[in-house]
């Protein structure tokens, strides 16, 4: 399995609170990714990351930021948490891009839930 | 904008028998096709990918998908489930040209029956 750690696994919180997920790898990878899942949508890309300091918005990245100081970690921020935000979250990791046949892999997930 | 439908949310079958999970996808242009398959309460693991060459891709765990240019789809199949099958599977598409950008389906839950 890809060294790929999310932290926490298990979030409670409450509408309007800072929320930061954490995403640390071991595998010294380039590509860093933040998805969501939610019944009947599959996986949907919020952010990711192409290097230090290197980020770009997804599909779905409204009410979410993030930041990579590190090639280790990957953080999201939900600034002010809403409801609809309520989601397992994952993070995925690549060394290279998909045509360079380098796929992704991903960590166990996050679940959040935001009342 | 790149589309992917996994044409059945669920798909119940019996141990030992057959199955096809159906993925179309939209795209004008070449693509990178994937499948992935998430347990429960895991991350998804990679079953098998297509890049280039030949149309049927083999892949861990006895599965194989075949990309069909032509009905822009790549079904996933496997000729004799096991219990341990139980899951739900993804098809996921990137073009060739963007950066890792993977579009996902909604996903299929294969229940594997006794």
């Amino acid at each position: 399995d890809a060294g790929i750690t999310q932290s926490p696994r298990h979030k409670v919180t409450e509408t309007g609170t800072p929320v930061t997920l954490r995403c640390h790898q071991t595998e010294n990878h380039r590509y860093m990714y933040w998805y969501r899942q939610d019944p009947g949508h599959g996986l949907r890309l919020i952010h990711y990351s192409y290097g230090v300091k290197d980020t770009d918005k997804g599909e779905v990245s409204d009410g979410y930021s993030v930041s990579r100081s590190k090639t280790e970690d990957f953080l999201l921020t939900l600034e002010s948490a809403t409801s609809s935000q309520t989601s397992v979250y994952f993070c995925a990791i690549s060394e290279g891009r998909i045509r360079e046949n380098q796929p992704q892999h991903f960590g166990d997930g996050t679940r959040l839930s935001i009342l | 904008a790149q589309s992917v439908t996994q044409l059945d949310s669920q798909v119940p079958v019996f141990e030992e028998a057959p199955v096809e999970l159906r993925c179309n996808y939209s795209s004008s242009v070449s693509v990178y096709l994937f499948w992935y398959v998430q347990y429960p309460n895991q991350g998804l693991q990679l079953l098998l990918k297509y890049l280039s060459g030949s149309t049927l891709v083999k892949g861990i765990n006895g599965f194989e998908a075949e990309f069909n240019k032509s009905q822009t789809s790549f079904h996933l199949r496997k000729p004799s489930v096991h219990i341990s099958d139980t899951a739900e599977y993804f098809c996921a598409v990137s073009d060739s040209g963007g950066y890792n950008k993977l579009i996902f389906g909604a996903g299929t839950r294969l229940a594997v029956h006794p």
